[in-house]
């Protein structure tokens, strides 16, 4: 089944202390991509990869890390949470190129930050 | 930038009626796409329907059609027969079609609440 996955689906951490949300594909895309989800804001991008080992910010970048090793793997690194990071996170990946495909979307990860 | 506007934080509608969710989108591009997406209490992200810029024709899935206004920038979606099922978060989203970024921009959602 093709699908994305993300881990942990729920999280509660403590401010400083740094936490990794994983996302995998198994639909062998290229483009993968983070997005934050808050009330009254919709989503917005966090950071995008085009392809192993190029990944670049998307709008709202700061105080996350993206790494893209395997084309499978995108994870999604707060090297020292705070509250403003608590969110719902969202992995999404499709095709590259891939302007006309379809994204498709883990089942999101809820983070609070304490 | 590209701005995606949804009006109406909530929506309320008898179940077997039709409603309408409006949205609204600022670009200055010619090539894009836009797109619902439906998203459920499970907070999974479930493409509705989506529409290319460039078709005149409006998109329909099944009870889901849209209005697609390129010169008024509009882009609404009519649910038909409503079914309690169709109760979530809408969300309308924008993509150009050009460039490396195949960044979603998203509006601020409708809820959309199924009255039985």
């Amino acid at each position: 089944e093709a699908q994305v996955t993300q881990n942990p689906r729920y999280l509660i951490t403590v401010t400083g202390k740094k936490l990794t949300v994983t996302c995998s594909q198994n639909m062998n895309h290229e483009y993968m991509s983070w997005y934050r989800q808050d009330p009254g804001l919709g989503l917005r991008q966090i950071y995008y990869s085009m392809n192993v080992e190029v990944t670049d910010k998307g709008d709202v970048p700061e105080g996350y890390k993206v790494s893209r090793k395997e084309k499978r793997n995108f994870p999604l690194i707060l090297e020292s949470p705070s509250p403003n990071q608590t969110s719902l996170y969202f992995c999404a990946s499709t095709p590259y190129p891939g302007a006309r495909e379809t994204q498709y979307f883990g089942p999101g990860t809820r983070l609070l930050v304490l | 930038a590209q701005t995606v506007t949804q009006s109406q934080p909530e929506m309320s509608v008898q179940e077997a009626e039709t409603v309408t969710l409006s949205c609204t989108y600022d670009t200055s591009e010619s090539d894009y796409y836009l797109f619902w997406y439906k998203q459920p209490p499970s907070r999974q992200m479930i493409l509705v329907i989506r529409q290319e810029a460039y078709k005149q024709q409006n998109a329909t899935e099944n009870r889901f059609s849209v209005n697609f206004q390129k010169a008024a920038k509009s882009f609404s979606l009519k649910i038909s027969d409503s079914q309690l099922g169709d109760a979530a978060m809408y969300f309308c989203a924008y993509r150009r079609g050009g460039g490396s970024n195949y960044q979603l921009i998203w509006g601020a959602g409708t809820k959309l609440i199924i009255k039985p």
